[in-house]
Order: structure tokens, then C-alpha cells, then sequence
């Protein structure tokens, strides 16, 4: 079974506006984190936001918030007032609970335009 | 500014020919991995090492080994590449006791196999 599911292949929005991106997870630790990467053209995978899964707030980074419905294992990224160069790869990931090193396991990612 | 470091950042091999791409830090981070990123495919780890310690994913074809001789160094031998191993290679690292164990990554090596 996929442990982070992106239904979003592409999206596509307006500059100036906001736009989200989905993620859903799957695992049955207790103790997890969500992470949201951006990868530009050039290829460097960027942090863009981090949520703990004990994290009662949302997570906020700037133009970037996360929501987080824990209940639902969602961990929707949101970037408010889009710019050009938003435009990118956006990969959500997830850090489980278990093992010293503790990898991340990212999703298939969804593609962001930003229109002018 | 501390980073993460892969050179080259593009590399080209003849199929079957040994290639090894390098990853250095100066983050001083205990834990180094490897990923192999196909277009438009999510990354996906190779193996890492913590510290000393090498970690090998279960389905990492035995064609690809790593090494770590320093804290700061790791190094990604394909020992005969096929036309298959053409990817993007991104080197990332974090530090076991850190907050939320954040992986910083490397700008990539995209692996071209003629």
C-alpha cells in the first residue's frame, strides 16, 4: 500500500493567488513527521515545511502552511500568493517513527505552474 | 554556508563502464543517504549510512555500492551501469537528535548512460 498518496499530478494556478496541495498518509505509528520539499527544474530538493505528528498547530513557513487533519491523514500544503517562482515539483514525505536514521518516504509529487 | 555538495553535477558513462559520484558536507551530520530519482518519479532511497553504519534498502540492485570514508564524505560506485541507471542521484544528510530529523539535500547528479 502507498504510505504517501499525491492525487495531483499537475496543477495549475493564477500568480497572485493561493493555491493547495494534497497529501495523504498512511501509517499506524504513533510518532511520525510530514514534510513538504519543493524540486525546482535544476533538481535540489528544497524543505520547504515540516508537522510532527504530535504538533497540535498547523505548521506555517512564510507563504507556506500546512494543513493538517490528523484525523483524516492529510497533510495539504498551501502556498498563499503565488509566485512565478513557485513554480515547481512538490514532493510530500513522511518520517516514521522507527529506526535510528529514520528515512523519509516521499509521494509521486504534483507539478505547480503559476500562470502570469 | 554549511552544505551539502555532488560533484559533478552531470555526469556521462558508456553502459558497463564503472562510474562513481561524490557527496561531501560540512553540516557535520552523523547520517548520509542516497537516492535514485527517475523522471518524474519520486525519490527513492538506495541506502544510507549512520556513521559507520551502512544501510542497504532491501531492493538496491547489488550493482550499486557505497562508501564512507570521513564524517564528511560518501561516495556512490555503480560498478556496470546500464541504460536503466540513468537517473538524477541525490546525495542528502541529517543529524540523529536533531528536532524532526530534517534531510538536507545535495544539488543532484543526473547520470547519463550512452
Amino acid at each position: 500500500a502507498q504510505k504517501i498518496t499525491q492525487t495531483q499530478p499537475g496543477m495549475f494556478v493564477q500568480e497572485k493567488e493561493a493555491v493547495t496541495l494534497d497529501c495523504t498518509y498512511d501509517t499506524s505509528d504513533q510518532s511520525y513527521g510530514l514534510f513538504w520539499y519543493k524540486q525546482p527544474s535544476s533538481g535540489e530538493m528544497i524543505f520547504l515545511i515540516y508537522q510532527g505528528s504530535y504538533d497540535e498547530q498547523n505548521a506555517t513557513e512564510g507563504r507556506y502552511s500546512l494543513n493538517f487533519q490528523k484525523a483524516r491523514k492529510s497533510a495539504n500544503l498551501v502556498i498563499s500568493a503565488s509566485q512565478l517562482g513557485d513554480s515547481a515539483m512538490y514532493f510530500c514525505a513522511m518520517r516514521e517513527g522507527r529506526g535510528s536514521a529514520r528515512q523519509l518516504t516521499f509521494g509521486s509529487g504534483t507539478q505547480l505552474t503559476v500562470l502570469p | 554556508d554549511a552544505m551539502v555538495i555532488q560533484n559533478p553535477r552531470y555526469q556521462v558513462t558508456q553502459f558497463g563502464k564503472p562510474v562513481t559520484l561524490s557527496c561531501s558536507q560540512t553540516l557535520n551530520h552523523n547520517v548520509m543517504y542516497w537516492y535514485q530519482q527517475k523522471s518524474s518519479q519520486a525519490p527513492k532511497l538506495l541506502f544510507h549510512y549512520y556513521d559507520k553504519d551502512f544501510n542497504n534498502e532491501a531492493d538496491t540492485p547489488d550493482n550499486f555500492q557505497s562508501r564512507r570514508p570521513n564524517t564528511s564524505f560518501c561516495f556512490l560506485d555503480i560498478r556496470s551501469p546500464g541504460l536503466g541507471d540513468a537517473a538524477m542521484y541525490l546525495c542528502a544528510t541529517s543529524r540523529v537528535g536533531d528536532s524532526y530529523y530534517e534531510q538536507y539535500f545535495g544539488p543532484g547528479t543526473r547520470l547519463t548512460v550512452t
